[in-house]
């Protein structure tokens, strides 16, 4: 059974900082790993996805890397903004379903 | 493209009642999820529904069931409703062969009452 843990559970920063997410997960036989934004109350918007093949993937100021072996992926967000606050999940797909950690709740200060 | 939809958008219910919520997948989707958020958690997979058949199935009573219809469109139904039925369902839909990358609706914010 897949298990996915984010580290930490929530982080202040000020603006201008370069942050790093954590999420780990147990089962290495994930097809892919998506990183995900949600605003309060609101659905989730895809971030990245990283397919198991591949080790990292770029979109603007962020880039998510992915390490099967060890069951980690960092999502890396460079020059944050107050308008990056959020929560930030992971999900792994085993199977075709999508395994989520608690998330990351990220506030950033101007 | 209109990307994936759910409807309605909030809904309040009376514990022991019944409900439907509704979702329309992404343009060229043939795959829906749906999942369960309760507050401050990560979503929970209920199941997914590919070729009108429930494929997958996660930890979730038989109170939740659910439909797809020949136009790809599901429903997720629940029944006898808890206070612990409280909460956002997400509803994502993806691709049968690729990538499997989901994309996610709106959601549906259910309170039980």
């Amino acid at each position: 059974k897949q298990e996915v843990t984010q580290i930490p559970a929530a982080l202040s920063v000020p603006e201008g900082e370069n942050l790093v997410l954590n999420c780990s997960f147990t089962d290495s036989a994930i097809y892919n790993l998506q990183w995900f934004r949600q605003d309060p109350g609101k659905g989730l918007t895809s971030l990245l996805l990283i397919q198991s093949s591949q080790r990292e993937q770029t979109s603007g100021r962020l880039n998510a890397s992915l390490d099967k072996s060890s069951g980690r992926s960092t999502l890396y967000i460079a020059a944050s903004q107050p308008g990056d606050s959020a929560t930030y999940l992971c999900g792994g797909t085993s199977g075709s379903r999508l395994t989520f950690g608690e998330g990351t709740q990220l506030t950033v200060n101007p | 493209d209109a990307g994936v939809t759910q409807s309605p958008t909030h809904l309040i219910k009376t514990r022991g009642q019944q409900v439907t919520l509704r979702c329309s997948p992404k343009s060229g989707h043939d795959t829906v999820s749906w999942y369960q958020q309760a507050l401050g958690q990560g979503p929970q997979f209920i199941f997914q529904y590919y070729e009108e058949e429930e494929r997958q199935r996660g930890n979730f009573p038989d109170r939740f069931s659910g439909h797809q219809f020949p136009n790809y469109s599901s429903e997720l139904n629940v029944n006898a409703l808890l206070l612990g039925d409280s909460a956002l369902y997400l509803c994502a839909s993806s691709t049968s062969s690729g990538s499997y990358e989901q994309y996610f609706g709106p959601g549906t914010r259910l309170t039980v009452t």
